[in-house]
């Protein structure tokens, strides 16, 4: 059971270049996640889905964009990278929106924006 | 609005000292979930413990402990006779029941890093 998986674990980007970190989960969870991660700042909500089709702003949704077409596939795309975006990021999924159950982590994904 | 404080940025002690990490919330949700997960050196992340706000029981499981008193908004974590495995930053997270189309979404401290040394 492969859980959550992100690829790819590390990236080095230049200003202005796209790319799509990749997120998949096998457990036929509906609610996935992405939030990135920066130091003193904890982790912090980008967007998220709550089953395929559905998709909803977290608290720092400003130079991402995520779509859901399958219920295993959460991509995060960066459209127009910038050095403000360096940070490492981590998709998350748990059964259900209004499950209280525990979110399961990717193993996060580094990037850099030079 | 919800919000998470982990006033503790780092903690260093020595191996089997015992250490409490503290985490403050707020909310004026009634119902309401407390998380800790661990993120060692590897980085990912380890859940660790849930509690609604409802149960208001401590818990122990190991050498960890938790203790919840909703008159503090407080939800510390006591790990005893510390390890050098212990060494990782953990977070304190609140997440809040919402209607449909609100999501539960969580809301994470900022982290302590504990440091536990031979």
């Amino acid at each position: 059971n492969a859980g959550v998986t992100q690829t790819p674990k590390f990236q080095v980007l230049k200003t202005g270049q796209s790319m799509t970190l990749q997120c998949a989960q096998d457990m036929n969870h509906e609610y996935m996640s992405w939030y990135r991660q920066d130091p003193g700042m904890g982790l912090r909500l980008i967007h998220y889905s709550v089953g395929a089709g559905i998709t909803d702003q977290g608290e720092v949704p400003n130079g991402y964009n995520v779509s859901r077409s399958t219920t295993e596939d959460f991509p995060l795309r960066l459209l127009s990278a910038a050095p403000s975006q360096t940070s490492v990021y981590f998709c998350a999924s748990k059964e259900r929106q209004e499950n209280f159950g525990e979110l399961f982590f990717g193993e996060g994904s580094r990037l850099t924006v030079l | 609005a919800q919000k998470v404080t982990q006033a503790q940025t780092e903690i260093s002690v020595v191996e089997k000292e015992d250490v409490t990490l503290d985490c403050v919330y707020e909310t004026r949700d009634t119902t309401y979930y407390l998380f800790w997960y661990k993120q060692p050196p590897s980085g990912e992340l380890v859940f660790l413990i849930r509690r609604n706000s409802f149960d208001e029981q401590n818990e122990i499981s190991g050498r960890y402990s938790w203790n919840f008193q909703k008159s503090t908004s407080s939800f510390n974590f006591t790990i005893t006779a510390s390890q050098v495995v212990d060494s990782a930053v953990y977070f304190c997270a609140l997440s809040v029941r919402r209607g449909a189309g609100g999501g539960n979404k969580l809301t994470f401290g900022t982290g302590t890093q504990l440091k536990v040394e031979l």
